[in-house]
C-alpha cells in the first residue's frame, strides 16, 4: 500500500499569515494531488500535479498556490491565510494511468 | 451543484446486518469508486467500478453501477462495527480527476 505522509498534522496560523502544508510519498508515484474537506462535507480538490515541476489548478484553487519540487513531494502553500481556509486538508497520490488515489492522514488547520 | 452525491447523510444497523448505501451522478464518467473514512484518518478506497461494468465485488462489498440512470450502490452484508466510517462515491471523468459526494455516516450497533 502507498505511504503517503503529511506534515504538520495540526496547525494554527493567524489571518494573513502565511501557511505551508507538505506532503511525502515514498512510492514513485507521478500524480500527488490536494483536497480539503469540510465538516459534514466530501473532499473538493485544490491543486495537483502530474510530476516533479508541474502543477494545475483543481476545482478551488483560489487562494492556495502548490509547488511540487521533486516526484515525492507535494507542498500547499496559504500565502495569506483567511480563517475560512480553516479546515483539513488531505494530500493523494496515484500513478499514472491508474485510478487508485492513496490517501495521507490529513492536516488540520485552524485560521484564527 | 453537486456531480456526485450520496443519498442518506446517515445509516445505522446493527452488526450482521446488511446495508446499502447509494449514489448518484449528474455527468458523464469513466468510473466510479467508493472510499471509506474511520474517524481521524485519510479516505481510503474499497471498489473501483468502471463504467463499462455493472457489478464488482470485493469481500463482503458489492458495488453496481447504472449509467443510464447515473447511480451506484455499495451494499454491505454481514456489517462488523469496524465498518463504522463515512462511505463516499466519487465520480472519475475522462481528465482523471475525482469528484466525491457528501458522504453517508454509517454506524454499526454492537
Amino acid at each position: 500500500e502507498a505511504a503517503v505522509t503529511q506534515s504538520p498534522r495540526n496547525k494554527v496560523a493567524v489571518t494573513g499569515g502565511k501557511v505551508t502544508l507538505s506532503c511525502n510519498q515514498t512510492n514513485n508515484h507521478n500524480n500527488m494531488y490536494w483536497y480539503r474537506q469540510d465538516t459534514g462535507h466530501g473532499l473538493r480538490l485544490i491543486h495537483y500535479s502530474y510530476g516533479a515541476g508541474s502543477t494545475e489548478k483543481g476545482d478551488i484553487p483560489d487562494g492556495y498556490k502548490a509547488s511540487r519540487p521533486s516526484q515525492e513531494n507535494f507542498s500547499l502553500i496559504l500565502e495569506l491565510a483567511t480563517p475560512s481556509q480553516t479546515s483539513v486538508y488531505f494530500c493523494a497520490s496515484g500513478d499514472r494511468g491508474q485510478d487508485t488515489q492513496y490517501f495521507g492522514p490529513g492536516t488540520r488547520l485552524l485560521v484564527l | 451543484s453537486q456531480l456526485a452525491e450520496e443519498n442518506s447523510w446517515a445509516l445505522s444497523v446493527h452488526e450482521g446486518e446488511s446495508v446499502t448505501v447509494n449514489c448518484s451522478y449528474k455527468t458523464s464518467i469513466t468510473a466510479l469508486q467508493w472510499y471509506r473514512q474511520k474517524s481521524g484518518k485519510g479516505p481510503a478506497q474499497l471498489i473501483l467500478i468502471r463504467s463499462n461494468e455493472r457489478e464488482k465485488r470485493n469481500g463482503r462489498l458489492r458495488a453496481t453501477l447504472d449509467t443510464s440512470s447515473q447511480s451506484s450502490s455499495l451494499s454491505i452484508t454481514a456489517t462488523r462495527c469496524e465498518d463504522t466510517a463515512v462511505y463516499f462515491c466519487a465520480t472519475e471523468t475522462n481528465t482523471g480527476k475525482l469528484t466525491f459526494g457528501d458522504g453517508t455516516v454509517l454506524t454499526v450497533k454492537p
